[in-house]
């Protein structure tokens, strides 16, 4: 079965700093990765995702993450928050014989001035 | 406009009460799915559907009723609500290539079971 943990529950940054997500996989065959977005009562957003070839994949908004398939993590990072980052992240995994998303729990990220 | 819709927005029930949430989407997208997010627990798949016609279920769906006679629209019924089914539902699209793609979420219904 497929599943996602994302370790951190709520991780508090300064604006102008560093943030990296973790995201931990589970997937039996050639996993399709993604990670969503959602700011305060709004749907989810792609912010990127990754199905093959370069393991460093850049998205919207400045993010980019890394695939390790070694380690089964699809980490998400930005080298300079912004207030607007705040916000609700998830990752999800899918497969190339599977349609379905499965999604982590989330990771609210709180940026301070 | 195009994109996917969900009404309403935002609902109150009384337990026990059949409730119907809607979705509608403008792109053609053969799948669609029903997602309810829980503290804690993420997103987590009630049911979803490959093309009209074409149900299935997905990790929680006791309690819970789908149909899909068109294309564009696949509503969610609670058929007896219950307090435990208060959660914030998403309903989402995406098109069919064989395996996952982009998903399309809606902006979400806010579902209060008193």
């Amino acid at each position: 079965a497929q599943s996602v943990t994302q370790p951190d529950i709520h991780i508090t940054v300064s604006e102008g700093a560093s943030l990296e997500l973790r995201c931990n996989y589970s997937y039996g065959a050639t996993p399709y990765l993604f990670w969503y977005v959602q700011s305060p009562g709004q749907g989810l957003q792609l912010l990127l995702k990754y199905f093959s070839g370069d393991t460093l994949v850049q998205g919207i908004k400045g993010f980019e993450a890394e695939f390790k398939r070694s380690q089964s993590s699809f980490n998400l990072r930005k080298p300079s928050v912004h207030w607007s980052d705040a916000a609700e992240y998830f990752c999800a995994v899918g497969g190339s014989n599977d349609y379905k998303l499965s999604f982590g729990a989330g990771t609210t990220v709180t940026v301070r001035a | 406009d195009a994109g996917i819709t969900q009404s309403p927005r935002y609902k109150i029930t009384e337990t026990g009460r059949q409730v119907t949430l809607m979705c509608h989407q403008t792109w053609s997208h053969s799948y669609m799915f029903w997602y309810r997010q829980d503290l804690g627990h993420g997103l987590r798949l009630i049911y979803y559907s490959a093309a009209a016609d074409i149900t299935d279920k997905g990790e929680v769906p006791d309690g819970y009723v789908v149909s899909r006679s068109k294309t564009e629209n696949f509503p969610l019924t609670l058929e007896s609500a219950t307090r435990s089914q208060t959660s914030v539902y998403f309903c989402a699209s995406s098109e069919s290539q064989g395996y996952v793609t982009e998903a399309f979420f809606g902006q979400g219904t806010r579902l209060t079971v008193v």
